[in-house]
């Protein structure tokens, strides 16, 4: 069974902070990472693909390891407006394949 | 930006009933899908659509289930007999061709409620 596990937290972290969340997949065919966030009854927003070398945009880096089969999202210096639920997703290497999301976890950016 | 448009944003049916929910891709976008959000759920896959045919769908996907693109810019959804498990948010997403996958965009969805 192909699985994406993410702690649902909630992170409650004050503005300013650095929180970090990971995500594990259990499909080693899988190729291509992505982090969504998603706000309450809306839809996923892409925030940033996540790329083998790592990436940043931002406040925001993506991570991934490939040995142990995770990815990470790194936000520094929060905002009150990053309050959301981030998903991790992953699909294959063949082109265009379905998206596998994670549960995904809360965040609360608290002033 | 350009976007994935839905409609409608909400729709209430009766179990039994037909629905047809609809979306407007991206328009340079040639693969299309369909992911459903049981409330308090994962996003989950049901069906992606390429060349005017269904490239892969999920064990959701059932015989109550199709997709169409009726023209040259609407991607449809119909689930024929709706049970009140269909309940649940519908997103449409697309995303360009390319050599390696391309990120999806999503629409704002729409929140179907069975009765």
């Amino acid at each position: 069974r192909k699985e994406v596990e993410q702690d649902p937290g909630p992170f409650n972290v004050p503005e300013g902070a650095t929180v970090a969340f990971n995500c594990t997949y259990s499909n080693s065919a899988s190729q291509s990472f992505f982090w969504y966030r998603q706000d309450c009854r809306k839809e996923p927003k892409l925030l940033m693909s996540v790329y083998s070398s790592g990436n940043e945009d931002g406040r925001f880096t993506a991570q991934l390891n490939r040995a142990s089969q995770y990815i990470s999202l790194l936000i520094r210096d929060s905002k009150l407006s990053d309050s959301a639920t981030y998903l991790c997703a992953v699909n294959e290497v063949r082109r265009n394949t379905p998206l596998v999301f994670g549960k995904g976890t809360r965040l609360s950016v608290i002033a | 930006e350009p976007e994935v448009t839905q409609t409608p944003s909400h729709q209430v049916t009766q179990m039994g009933q037909e629905v047809i929910l609809r979306c407007v891709p991206i328009s340079n976008h040639l693969y299309f899908y369909w992911y459903r959000q049981i409330l308090g759920q994962k996003v989950e896959f049901l069906v992606s659509f390429y060349n005017n045919e269904i490239s892969e769908k999920s064990e959701i996907f059932d015989d109550q289930f199709s997709v169409e693109r009726p023209d040259g810019s609407n991607f449809t959804l119909k689930i024929r007999s709706t049970k009140l498990e269909d309940s649940a948010m519908y997103f449409c997403a697309s995303s360009e061709e390319g050599n390696y996958n391309q990120p999806q965009h999503f629409g704002d969805g729409t929140r179907l409620s069975i009765l």
